[in-house]
């Protein structure tokens, strides 16, 4: 059975780091695109960031980029996000999901965890 | 300010069908287009993926559909459990980035 649990996140002030982990079961990292998802408290979903199954292609959302670093372990088949320089529109549920077919199609999700950034 | 464009809400009785639009430029709907049903409090589900297959498990209640610039979500025989939010989603060619529309809710009447 194909599972994502997320962990990581929490209440950390601005300017501050956390790294979110998302350990895979059912399936090996290596041969999917893995992508984070985030969704602010009572808004739409946002894409994050996306990884190919070798980790040598990444992109990043405009609004991350230059502040978040997305990563894959193979030995553990964990997902990662370093999330530096956190903003309080940062907010939010951050969701790892594995893309399949021909497009951009998220069909494993895991649970989410809360990132929460305030001071 | 999502660059995919959906209608915030939609409703129709149960039973009725219901269609929700996605619309966008070349740039990301000339891509393969997504669905997907987000009940409270849960990760979204994918309905359809490359713009009309439905995974094993999803009704043919749901369906899906491409023109040029536009997508759109059909469901039909609406029942109260579809009562959700509902978003489409892309990969964007100019941006290099993934792309949601920014969601519609769907009241079963």
């Amino acid at each position: 059975e194909v599972q994502l649990v997320e962990s990581g996140g929490g209440l950390v002030q601005p300017g501050g780091s956390l790294r979110l982990s998302c350990a895979a079961s059912g399936f090996t990292i290596s041969s999917y695109w893995m992508h984070w998802v985030r969704q602010a408290p009572g808004k739409g979903l946002v894409w994050v960031s996306r990884i190919n199954g070798d980790g040598s292609s990444t992109n990043y959302a405009d609004s991350v980029k230059g502040r978040f670093t997305i990563s894959r372990d193979y030995a553990k088949n964990t997902l990662y996000m370093q999330m530096n320089s956190l903003r309080a529109e940062d907010t939010a549920v951050y969701y790892c999901a594995r893309s399949v077919g021909r497009g951009v199609s998220f069909d494993y999700w895991g649970q989410g965890t809360l990132v929460t950034v305030s001071s | 300010q999502s660059v995919l464009t959906q209608p915030p809400s939609v409703s129709a009785a149960p039973g009725q069908k219901v269609t929700i639009s996605c619309s966008g430029s070349s740039s990301n709907i000339g891509n393969y287009v997504s669905w997907y049903q987000q009940l409270p409090g849960t990760a979204p589900k994918l309905l359809i993926y490359d713009n009309n297959k439905r995974p094993s498990g999803i009704p043919d209640r749901f369906s899906g559909s491409k023109s040029d610039t536009s997508a759109t979500l059909g469901i039909t025989g609406l029942q109260t459990g579809d009562e959700a939010d509902y978003y489409c989603g892309t990969w964007d060619n100019s941006l290099s980035a993934g792309m949601f529309g920014g969601g519609t809710k769907l009241t079963v009447l």
